[in-house]
């Protein structure tokens, strides 16, 4: 079955514009969660998203936001971006939340270069 | 606030050899691990889950183990081959499904 399909893959944008990223999970999961990788910071955990309701999140400033639909499919948004938000923004799909058993699947992320 | 460390930050053997990777955590309150695997410039591929109850899991040429006491956890590889080369990142689950990351192992395995 297909994974979690992430768009756009690569994408450009100047210093006070805002982007949209989406992300559409392995079908049948409820859960989405978006991360930051960056060489200098790792990966970090932004939020996670179950059933339409933001369940976690990450330390991040409020221009970072979410958002996902009654098909779990899920957006993030970055407002007023500034240069240190270039990084790969990956997402992450699983059937539920809050269990042991669970396994989280990747998608191939978007490169998000901020100029 | 949970902290993972991942030792070696980078390794380099030769074909065939069995190696470990070392992964540690300071709150042992998780619901699991996961070992994932980054090759370059992709997403992240899952490797192996480990549940907090469980002691250890094996997946082919992979085996991963779990000391939640400890807050240790290692991913062995047997008969490393060239295509294993790779980044692996170890994450620990504390609620819901907030990972917190390793700062990883880069491995090179030579022909």
């Amino acid at each position: 079955k297909a994974g979690v399909t992430q768009t756009p893959r690569y994408l450009i944008k100047t210093r006070g514009q805002q982007v949209t990223l989406s992300c559409s999970p392995i079908s049948g999961h409820r859960s989405v969660s978006w991360y930051q990788q960056t060489p200098g910071q790792g990966l970090q955990f932004l939020f996670e998203y179950f059933s339409e309701t933001q369940r976690n999140k990450g330390n991040f400033p409020g221009r970072f936001s979410g958002r996902q639909f009654s098909n779990s499919r899920s957006e993030m948004n970055v407002s007023t971006l500034e240069l240190g938000d270039s990084a790969l923004y990956l997402c992450a799909s699983s059937l539920t939340t809050g269990t042991s058993g669970n396994t989280i699947y990747f998608g191939e992320g978007s490169w998000l270069t901020v100029v | 606030k949970q902290e993972v460390t991942q030792i070696p930050a980078a390794l380099s053997v030769p074909e065939g050899e069995n190696l470990v990777l070392n992964c540690s955590f300071t709150d042992s309150a998780i619901y699991n691990l996961q070992w994932f695997r980054q090759d370059p410039g992709k997403g992240l591929t899952s490797l192996l889950l480990i549940q907090s109850s469980q002691r250890e899991q094996t997946s082919g040429r992979l085996n991963a183990s779990l000391d939640k006491s400890s807050g240790r956890s290692t991913l062995y590889i047997a008969a490393s081959q060239p295509g294993d080369s790779a980044t692996y990142l170890c994450a620990v689950n504390n609620a819901g499904n907030m990972l917190t990351f390793g700062g990883g192992t880069r491995l090179m395995v030579k022909p």
